[in-house]
């Protein structure tokens, strides 16, 4: 599976802009980008994925650059809710690549 | 849609004895199943994989013999820890894959502490 980098921790200010990076500089032609959250002690929670076109859902943005090797989670108005770790994924489309591999994600801290 | 139901959610148990988690798709069918571990402070790290009517496959490192998975249903898997000692004690995550798609869902953890 291609490897993510991304900070440990970041944070935001309530009602900001939150823009949290990825690094993927070994992410394969067929390979999605995928975002996850996990507020403590839950479920990870599915915010959005893409390949390589720009993606918006009510959650959240993502912004994947021409390169694929990098991409940007936005979410435009940060809450208190939004504090989670979020884990950037790669994922294959089928197959045994179906499994998804949770690095150390980032640590958002949404600040009042 | 994509309901998850994943019970218990915390579960306290002696050394020696087993403890059965559930892992319900209220909503959709899931052909695979996949079974997450997650120490404190650390992420989440696959145990097994599961394909409805299969025997699962399991990651390296994880035993076979000691977590029993059970995915006799496109509804329903089960993991069973078999006599569980403290350094089981984790937290549990399922996440059923939509049939058809590659949309994988999460329960919502089990909490298990063996004492």
């Amino acid at each position: 599976d291609a490897k993510t980098t991304q900070p440990p921790s970041m944070d935001c200010a309530e009602g900001r802009a939150a823009n949290l990076p990825c690094n993927h500089s070994t992410i394969s032609g067929n390979e999605y980008v995928y975002w996850y959250r996990q507020i403590h002690s839950q479920g990870p929670q599915y915010i959005i994925h893409g390949l390589k076109n720009n993606e918006t859902n009510e959650m959240a943005s993502l912004i994947i650059t021409e390169d694929r090797k990098s991409s940007t989670l936005i979410l435009p108005h940060a809450t208190l809710r939004d504090t989670a770790v979020y884990y950037c994924i790669v994922r294959g489309s089928g197959g045994s690549n179906y499994k998804l591999t949770f690095g150390k994600g980032t640590l958002l801290t949404v600040n009042p | 849609g994509a309901v998850v139901s994943q019970h218990p959610s915390r579960v306290i148990c002696k050394s020696g004895t087993s403890v059965k988690i559930e892992c319900r798709s209220l909503d959709f069918q899931a052909t695979t199943m996949f079974w997450y571990r997650q120490f404190p402070k650390q992420s989440l790290m696959l145990m097994a994989t599961s394909n409805e009517g299969s025997k699962a496959t399991y990651e390296q490192g994880v035993e076979k013999d000691k977590f029993l998975i059970n995915h006799a249903s496109l509804t329903l898997s089960t993991l069973t820890v078999t006599s569980a000692h403290p350094e089981d004690s984790s937290f549990y995550i399922c996440s059923p894959v939509k049939s058809g798609t590659t949309e994988a869902f999460f329960g919502q953890g089990t909490r298990l502490t063996v004492v």
